[in-house]
């Protein structure tokens, strides 16, 4: 079975760009989540749906960035404009309710350098 | 609030050498899951280990085990004879069951902690 596909691996753009990051998760799989890290603040939990529907962007760190999943299949991640401080790997994952173990199956992640 | 804490940034020993990465979480669900991951210097994130609040009983996997206290809040990880390709970053996570019993898999991870197996 494929695993989350996440693309692209690696990006650089300069400041004011827009960065789109791409997700499909594991086929069946009924949440996503994208996840941010970086040395200074870790891993941390931007944004998940359950059935392509937003649950929780608390985490969302602006405007600037915004998240869609158009169907069951597909996910992105937006940041416009995108700033230095954007600069990190970025993960999606996705999980299956219904195993209820919580486990998470990631990505490779996407890392953005933003110049 | 959920919390979890690594307090070893780094930790570096030579092979063979037993090594634990202690976690403490905080959290005021009674129903909850741990978890450790692991982040090869390729830099996936890999499944360890999930343990539920219920089952206090530790576990072996080989070369790994995990200790579960919930009177002291910790989750800890012994790799024993530890070896070169164990040298990674390591993440404990906590997940709280929300609707009841359901799991999303929403993870709060630790700061993770380095861990440099040398040769």
């Amino acid at each position: 079975d494929a695993g989350v596909i996440q693309s692209p691996r690696h990006e650089v753009t300069e400041m004011g760009q827009e960065v789109t990051l791409r997700c499909k998760p594991i086929s069946g799989h009924d949440y996503l989540f994208w996840y941010r890290q970086t040395m200074m603040r870790g891993l941390e939990l931007l944004i998940y749906f359950n059935n392509n529907v937003p649950i929780d962007d608390s985490g969302m760190p602006e405007d600037r960035f915004s998240a869609k999943m158009p169907n069951a299949s597909f996910s992105t991640l937006k940041i416009q404009p995108s700033e230095p401080r954007d600069s990190a790997v970025y993960f999606c994952a996705s999980s299956l309710a219904a195993r209820n173990t919580g486990e998470l199956f990631f990505g490779e992640g996407s890392r953005l350098t933003v110049l | 609030a959920q919390k979890v804490t690594q307090a070893q940034t780094e930790i570096s020993v030579v092979e063979k050498e037993d090594v634990t990465l202690d976690c403490v979480y905080e959290t005021r669900d009674t129903t909850y899951y741990l978890f450790w991951y692991k982040q090869p210097p390729s830099g996936e994130l890999v499944f360890l280990i999930r343990r539920n609040s219920f089952d206090e009983q530790n576990e072996i996997s080989g070369r790994y085990s995990w200790n579960f206290q919930k009177s002291t809040s910790s989750f800890n990880f012994t790799i024993t004879a530890s070896q070169v390709v164990d040298s990674a970053v390591y993440f404990c996570a906590l997940s709280e069951a929300q609707g009841g019993s359901s799991n999303t898999g929403k993870l709060i991870f630790g700061q993770g902690t380095t861990l440099q197996v040398k040769p």
